[in-house]
């Protein structure tokens, strides 16, 4: 079974820029696949934030800021989430996630971004 | 708007059975796969199980395959995970989470509150 990384915490101040992670092992590409976004608050289910394929292939979520973006990085067999001026409500849990062709789907391990 | 609201969560002791329900409304539930997805207490999400839009399809996880049967009531709008042989390691909050595409499968747009399942003798 696949498995995504993604990075434990994060920390980023007040304005700044926010770089998210997810990585696929190597050997199989991501470039084919959908990414999905998705962020949890404590004691809330989470939330679609977007969908990323290419830069022609992007869903951004119902009512998700424009500050949250995605993107992928070849070399680094990487799906990246952006949050571009971060503020103080966006700490929570960001989880990464690909549906692969068995039909199953597959979570990456989160990570817990804290706005300093 | 979307309204997924879970049911049926509570205390089992290993081996016993549990039906978790999710009812639906706000949007016309026959269209949509449906998925159930759970979270162990402070760790990160699992995906359980998966249903078509008219219930034909299905597929599991490999940690619950055999023990866990997803369905759904249609005429009822709503969706059931029926949970036997239940193990420690299936404590969880249970998600029932609607799928985004109409027309296939693959992704999660609207998920409920959550049920909280404890496997505990």
């Amino acid at each position: 079974q696949a498995v995504l990384t993604q990075p434990a915490s994060l920390s980023a101040s007040p304005g700044a820029s926010a770089s998210l992670t997810c990585t696929y092992p190597s050997g199989i590409k991501f470039a084919p696949y959908r990414i999905y976004w998705y962020q949890q608050k404590p004691g809330s289910p989470p939330q679609f934030l977007l969908r990323y394929t290419s830069d022609s292939d992007y869903l951004q979520g119902s009512g998700v800021p424009s500050r949250f973006s995605g993107s992928k990085d070849a070399s680094a067999n990487a799906a990246i989430l952006l949050i571009s001026g971060v503020q103080s409500e966006d700490e929570a849990d960001y989880f990464c996630m690909i549906w692969v062709t068995s039909a199953s789907m597959i979570f990456g391990g989160g990570t817990k971004l804290t706005v300093l | 708007q979307v309204h997924l609201v879970e049911s049926g969560g509570g205390v089992v002791q290993p081996g016993g059975s549990l039906r978790l329900s999710c009812a639906a409304s706000g949007f016309t539930f026959t269209r949509y796969p449906f998925h159930w997805v759970r979270q162990a207490p402070g760790k990160g999400l699992e995906w359980v199980a998966i249903l078509s839009y008219d219930g034909v399809s299905q597929n599991y996880a490999g940690s619950v395959r055999g023990r866990f049967t997803i369905s759904r009531d249609n005429s009822r709008s709503t969706l059931y995970l029926q949970m036997n042989s239940l193990k420690a390691e299936d404590t969880a909050i249970y998600y029932c989470a609607r799928d985004m595409y109409t027309n296939g499968w693959g992704a999660i747009d609207f998920w409920g509150q959550g049920t909280l399942v404890t496997v505990s003798s």
